[in-house]
């Protein structure tokens, strides 16, 4: 399988824990995206990697929310202390980048529920 | 300030029948990109189609057309001799070059229902 791959597909946690989500983007695809969805809306920007340089993060993105990209393959998404609000669903894209405006390639989704 | 609007919540169509997906978005760059995104239950957002800002020209793929108007800022998405199987969330999205086309604004989302 040659696609973005994240990895656990549901995730359920008490509040107040930390979780981590993993997602291996596609092979040679040097940008890397994560984005959140909850329900009835669109995805909506997290952070960008290139290669291993996280080079953009959304004011969604708190304090409470790290990435990481260690050696420009895969990425961890962490979240701490988590709260109810963070209940989502959370999307892993990569793209070539070798061209600006390329279309971006999701893996299917970390469900995170906190109850 | 929304990026894309897509108006309609949900559409329901019988199967065969041709149906577009509306999407109007809106950007002070002159380079941005437009993109069409269909997400079945089981969540993966699929790639359909690309647009280019300096490329109006309307094409068809197989099922598939879509109507890129600047003037309007709309790109709309039509398929033809719908499928059951073309049930989904449709999503369009932009990205801006002054941004490095890196990050996605979404619209909100449409509901394709083909009742056999």
């Amino acid at each position: 399988d040659t696609g973005v791959s994240q990895n656990p597909r549901h995730k359920i946690t008490k509040r107040g824990q930390n979780v981590t989500f993993r997602c291996d983007p596609i092979s040679e695809h040097n940008r890397l995206y994560w984005y959140r969805q909850t329900l009835g809306q669109g995805p909506e920007f997290l952070t960008y990697f290139q290669n291993e340089a996280q080079l953009e993060k959304s004011r969604l993105l708190s304090d409470r929310f790290s990435a990481e990209r260690p050696k420009g393959s895969f990425s961890t998404l962490e979240i701490q202390r988590t709260e109810q609000g963070d209940s989502a669903m959370y999307l892993c894209a990569s793209s070539p980048g070798s061209i600006v405006g390329t279309e971006a390639f999701f893996g299917q989704g970390t469900r995170l529920t906190v109850v | 300030a929304q990026k894309v609007t897509q108006a309609q919540t949900e559409i329901s169509v019988v199967e065969k029948e041709d149906v577009t997906l509306d999407c109007v978005y809106e950007t002070r760059d002159t380079t941005y990109y437009l993109f069409w995104y269909k997400q079945p239950p089981s969540g993966e957002l699929v790639f359909l189609i690309r647009r280019n800002s300096f490329d109006e020209q309307n094409e068809i793929s197989g099922r598939y057309s879509w109507n890129f108007q600047k003037s309007t800022s709309s790109f709309n998405f039509t398929i033809t001799a719908s499928q059951v199987v073309d049930s989904a969330v449709y999503f369009c999205a932009l990205s801006e070059a002054s941004l490095g086309g890196n990050q996605f604004y979404f619209g909100t989302g449409t509901s394709l229902t083909v009742i056999p």
